[in-house]
């Protein structure tokens, strides 16, 4: 079955502690991104990949990293978290960008403590 | 103004009634258009893509108006497995990278 594959879907944590958010996905896109959609403002785009080893910042990068070694994956990683980071976060893939649609993945309900 | 604009609702519509959304876009040049689908805490879901002779898939109507820079979506006959919240999206001219989300119209069809 095509799809995106985020893990894991519920997460709490404290303010600080490193983590990562996993993607994956198996329909040999080019391209991957990740937002984030709080209540009122929508989703808002933090990091964007168009191919292998090509990252660029979305709306609202500050306090997150990505890396793309492999086109399937692409990590959402938080360094050290805070609690205005406390959000829904979704991971998306299309063939080429901007002209398909996106899949996008189940979502990750992080809570910063 | 907001690059991308949806009046939030709730639209409560009765089941069978036929309702519009539309989503206004600032920026005159937009290229692609797209409607998605999210329901309660789930991820967007694709609904249909948004054509400059606009397009139809069975209950569900997709139409641009460059002129006035707006889309709107057209749903007939509606179900009460409507009920969720419609988001525009719209690609601004200038690259493929990125696309701008609307903040949603939620729809509640009620029996």
């Amino acid at each position: 079955e095509a799809q995106v594959t985020q893990n894991p879907r519920y997460l709490i944590t404290v303010t600080g502690k490193k983590l990562t958010v996993t993607c994956s996905q198996n329909m040999n896109h080019e391209y991957m991104s990740w937002y984030r959609q709080d209540p009122g403002l929508g989703l808002r785009q933090i990091y964007y990949s168009m191919n292998v080893e090509v990252t660029d910042k979305g709306d609202v990068p500050e306090g997150y990293k990505v890396s793309r070694k492999e086109k399937r994956n692409f990590p959402l990683i938080l360094e050290s978290p805070s609690p205005n980071q406390t959000s829904l976060y979704f991971c998306a893939s299309s063939l080429k960008a901007g002209i398909d649609g996106y899949t996008f993945g189940s979502g990750t309900r992080l809570t910063v403590v | 103004r907001k690059e991308v604009e949806q009046d939030p609702g709730p639209f409560n519509v009765p089941e069978g009634a036929t309702v519009a959304f539309n989503c206004t876009y600032s920026n005159s040049a937009s290229q692609s258009f797209f409607w998605y689908r999210q329901d309660c805490r789930k991820e967007p879901k694709l609904l249909m893509s948004v054509y400059s002779s606009g397009n139809e898939d069975g209950r569900f109507t997709a139409q641009l108006n460059r002129a006035s820079q707006y889309i709107s979506l057209l749903i007939r006959d509606s179900k009460l497995s409507d009920s969720a919240t419609y988001l525009c999206v719209v690609r601004p001219p200038g690259g493929y990278q990125k696309v701008t989300f609307g903040t949603g119209t939620k729809l509640q069809v009620i029996p």
